[in-house]
């Protein structure tokens, strides 16, 4: 089965720190997605890419926090610098084109711990 | 703006019991909800649509549209349901979709 790849699974870092993770969506994937999940929350969506172009960003921090995906491909999500309230899990998912009928695929996300 | 409710952030029942994990939604346009599951050390997976009318692992929810809620039922739960569940509500507008969650119900099922 198919999976999206995320790496790396745990990363703590000092705040003020620049930190990345990538992602690798379902090939045929066009619609790529990056959440976070704060403990006791659900999901929320922070940037959305159509192919190579980010389609929604509007919850996604920009002062810090900034998202590729150059080749359509692969993408990588960034924070610089985290700060303590970063700490949570990053959750990349991904689509065929507006959800499809199987609606999203996540990955298992990257555990995030700003100390 | 759209917004799911998932009141209870935990319920728990006995094996065998019936479970219902209530989910409420706010959204001006034609919803389109969705369940997800989390089992405990795994990734957040789709359960059931309810364009699908579906029955999966013996989950059913139903769209009311008048009271604007999408609960998950089973008649008799069994301990390996307990999970985190989310319901998310997917909107489109234009190119973009977006799946907006509910905060989740942990489901603990006990013997």
């Amino acid at each position: 089965e198919a999976e999206v790849a995320q790496s790396p699974r745990y990363k703590i870092t000092e705040k003020s720190q620049a930190v990345a993770f990538w992602c690798d969506p379902i090939s045929g994937h066009a619609t790529l997605y990056w959440y976070r999940q704060i403990l006791g929350q659900g999901p929320e969506l922070l940037v959305q890419f159509q192919d190579e172009s980010v389609v929604d960003d509007s919850q996604l921090p920009k002062d810090r926090f900034s998202a590729e995906r150059l080749k359509g491909v692969d993408s990588t999500l960034k924070i610089q610098p985290a700060e303590l309230g970063d700490s949570a899990m990053y959750l990349c998912a991904s689509s065929l084109f507006r959800g499809g009928f199987y609606g999203y695929t996540f990955g298992s996300g990257t555990r995030l711990t700003v100390v | 703006a759209q917004r799911v409710t998932q009141p209870e952030k935990l319920l728990s029942v006995f094996k065998g019991a019936p479970v219902e994990l209530k989910c409420n939604y706010s959204y001006s346009g034609s919803p389109e909800l969705f369940w997800y599951v989390q089992y405990s050390r795994q990734r957040l997976q789709l359960l059931l649509r309810h364009i699908s009318r579906e029955s999966i692992k013996g989950f059913t929810a139903d769209l009311n549209k008048g009271e604007t809620s999408f609960h998950l039922k089973k008649p008799f739960a069994q301990e390996e349901d307990s999970a985190m569940y989310y319901c998310a509500l997917k909107t489109n507008t234009g190119t973009a979709s977006k799946l907006t969650f509910g905060t989740g119900t942990r489901l603990q099922v006990t013997l």
